[in-house]
């Protein structure tokens, strides 16, 4: 099943702070983070495996409960360079093939 | 660097034709990934490999064909192109499996079936 994101798009002005949301119905082992700019590939941001971690990448960071089957985005202090489409992508099973399922993306956009 | 690259970037296919979309990656990965992107929307999964000779279903697997002949290479079959396929196809590759592995991504191909 499709992960779940929200909220479908959120405008910040430069400077603020947001929150990405990702949800599954099934047990996960890994949540992943890309971004992808309008007309290009999604970029790699981060990935979280089980084990309830947190981690962090200049000012975006995310943490994954996997006992609620839910993930975070964390975005601080934004930047015009953060806009684009969000999306987590969720792994139920270590080394079944590979299969990475999509959410349906986060827009963000960032206004000087 | 290349990469992933994909050919071609941009197709326009009359309803009943067919055509293949060519993915090609110079990292050594064995895991390879086809998905599609509505307009709008998310990645859907469409076929994915874990080494050269396997290949499994993803999400939408209906109207297209795969094959991994070699670890390089990873192309997208289409038969009896249909309008629904109108959208724009990725190919991703990874060194480890895609649950713990960052995925690379090729540039895209945007297809119309008109």
């Amino acid at each position: 099943q499709q992960p779940v994101q929200s909220p479908q798009a959120v405008i910040l002005r430069e400077g603020e702070d947001a929150v990405i949301n990702c949800s599954s119905s099934k047990a996960l082992y890994s949540v992943h983070w890309y971004r992808q700019k309008h007309g290009e590939a999604p970029i790699f941001l981060m990935i979280l495996l089980k084990g309830g971690e947190q981690k962090g990448h200049d000012k975006i960071s995310a943490s994954f409960n996997e006992k609620k089957q839910q993930s975070s985005l964390y975005l601080t202090a934004s930047q015009l360079s953060y806009s684009g489409t969000y999306f987590c992508g969720t792994g139920s099973d270590y080394n079944q093939g590979g299969k990475l399922i999509f959410g349906q993306g986060t827009e963000l956009s960032v206004k000087p | 660097n290349a990469g992933v690259t994909q050919t071609p970037k941009f197709r326009i296919l009359k309803i009943g034709q067919s055509m293949t979309l060519q993915c090609t990656q110079d990292m050594n990965h064995n895991y390879m990934y086809w998905y599609r992107q509505d307009p709008g929307m998310g990645l859907k999964l469409i076929y994915y490999s874990v080494g050269a000779g396997i290949t499994d279903k993803g999400e939408v697997p209906n109207g297209y064909n795969v094959s991994r002949s070699t670890t390089e290479d990873f192309p997208l079959r289409l038969e009896l192109a249909a309008p629904s396929q109108t959208s724009v196809y990725f190919c991703a590759s990874s060194a480890r499996a895609g649950e713990v592995g960052e995925l690379f991504f090729g540039e895209g191909s945007r297809l119309t079936v008109l």
